[in-house]
């Protein structure tokens, strides 16, 4: 079935770095665009970076922006987030979540989260 | 920036009607999309472009869009419709921006 496979969550103290990984299955990956999206303890969903296909271009939160580097590897069928400098305030559960294209920028799936702490 | 207003939490009696309005200006020119989120789950499309609704959700589940709000309808509500909801669009000055999301409350 379709589905969407987070994993790299952790507990890293402020200023270091973690990559999260988007493992997909059931559908062709490579022609969907992919966006992380977080969501802080507690609080609503934030969205955090997006990448589409062919051509592959990148969008970033400004909350993010010049720390945080989204891509893919279709080969495997993966999504990344590296994620740099991190800062307390990026605790949160991550999720990917694929636009279902087809004329909408709907997220239609999205993976069951992992969970990031930044804490000293 | 863009940001769009919901209310906290609506409450409803099983049954009835919950409508939950995503304000902001001229939202009637974007395309909203709306999300169910249970405790500990991850969210889930409920409805999308306004009013089109994925297979699997109910026909329960209604949107529409005009003016400065989009809003999404749950008819005769039911203890299982108890969620967040979150509304979300594109807008060319934040990309994807969400609502702070509306807390349903079945009495």
């Amino acid at each position: 079935q379709v589905q969407l496979v987070e994993s790299g969550g952790d507990v890293v103290q402020p200023g270091r770095s973690l990559r999260l990984s988007c493992t997909a299955s059931g559908f062709i990956f490579s022609n969907y665009a992919m966006n992380w999206v977080r969501q802080a303890p507690g609080k609503g969903l934030e969205w955090v970076a997006v990448l589409s296909f062919d051509p592959n271009i990148e969008y970033y939160a400004d909350s993010v922006k010049a720390r945080f580097i989204i891509s893919r590897d279709d080969s495997k069928n993966t999504l990344y987030l590296q994620m740099n400098s991190l800062r307390v305030e990026d605790t949160a559960v991550y999720y990917c979540a694929r636009e279902a294209g087809d004329g909408t920028d709907a997220f239609d799936i999205w993976g069951q989260g992992t969970l990031v702490t930044v804490s000293s | 920036s863009y940001v769009l207003t919901q209310p906290p939490s609506v409450s409803v009696v099983p049954g009835e009607t919950a409508m939950i309005p995503c304000g902001a200006n001229n939202i009637g020119s974007k395309n909203v999309h709306w999300y169910q989120q249970k405790p500990g789950q991850a969210p889930v499309l409920v409805i999308y472009s306004d009013s089109d609704r994925p297979s699997e959700i109910p026909a329960r589940f209604s949107g529409s869009n005009s003016g400065n709000t989009a809003t999404l309808s749950i008819s005769r509500v039911e203890a299982g419709d108890e969620a967040d909801y979150y509304c979300q669009v594109w807008d060319s000055t934040v990309d994807y921006v969400f609502g702070s999301g509306t807390t349903v409350t079945v009495l």
